[in-house]
């Protein structure tokens, strides 16, 4: 199964866009990008899933360029709530979580 | 979204007993249900792959014989703990597929053995 590598971690101010950036160089070809976030001791919440270019709901954006090896998780005006992990998941069907991204948003 | 619960939120047990956790799809069926442990500040990691109707597949240096899953209709799968010790301490996940490919996770629970 594709092995992520996600920054460990990550500092933002209330107001500012962020982008946290996936690598998947072994992707298989039925694979899709899903995007969680956790809260402590709590079960992941999915934000965004793609395959390939770009998609866009109300929370986020990934932009995923053609090659699939790398994903980008765009989170538009964060707010102090936003401050959760952060994984990049890779995958058909079972999913394998890496370290995820530390998010710290500050006021 | 599709909603998995879980059951208990929240266990504390002696060591040396066995501990059941239930996961709920409550509005979809799920013929594969997983199951994960997190411990604190890690990340979360697959232990098994709970299969309706079938034996689950446990993942590399899980022990089937202590983690006993059932999953004996398609919206509730059981993790055992038997015999559980204090290294068993952590933060149980499910999750479960709906009929795409979209995998919903329960809230979690909580094991503490004494």
């Amino acid at each position: 199964l594709a092995k992520t590598t996600q920054p460990i971690s990550m500092d933002s101010y209330e107001g500012q866009e962020v982008n946290i950036t996936c690598s998947h160089n072994n992707i298989a070809t039925n694979d899709y990008i899903t995007w969680y976030q956790q809260f402590p001791s709590q079960g992941p919440r999915f934000i965004i899933q793609g395959y390939k270019t770009k998609v866009t709901n109300e929370v986020a954006s990934l932009f995923i360029p053609a090659d699939r090896k790398s994903s980008t998780l765009s989170l538009p005006r964060v707010s102090l709530s936003d401050t959760a992990v952060y994984y990049c998941l890779v995958g058909f069907n079972k999913f394998y979580f890496g370290s995820g991204t530390k998010l710290n948003v500050k006021p | 979204g599709a909603v998995v619960s879980q059951h208990p939120s929240r266990v504390i047990c002696k060591s040396g007993t066995s501990v059941k956790i239930e996961c709920r799809s409550l509005d979809f069926q799920a013929t594969t249900m997983f199951w994960y442990r997190q411990f604190p500040k890690q990340s979360l990691m697959l232990m098994a792959t709970s299969n309706e109707g079938s034996k689950a597949t446990y993942e590399q240096g899980v022990e089937k014989d202590k983690f006993l899953i059932n999953h004996a209709s398609l919206t509730l799968s059981t993790l055992t703990v038997t015999s559980a010790h204090p290294e068993d301490s952590s933060f149980y996940i499910c999750s479960a597929h709906d009929a795409g490919n979209e995998q919903f996770f329960g809230p979690g629970t909580r094991l503490t053995v004494l």
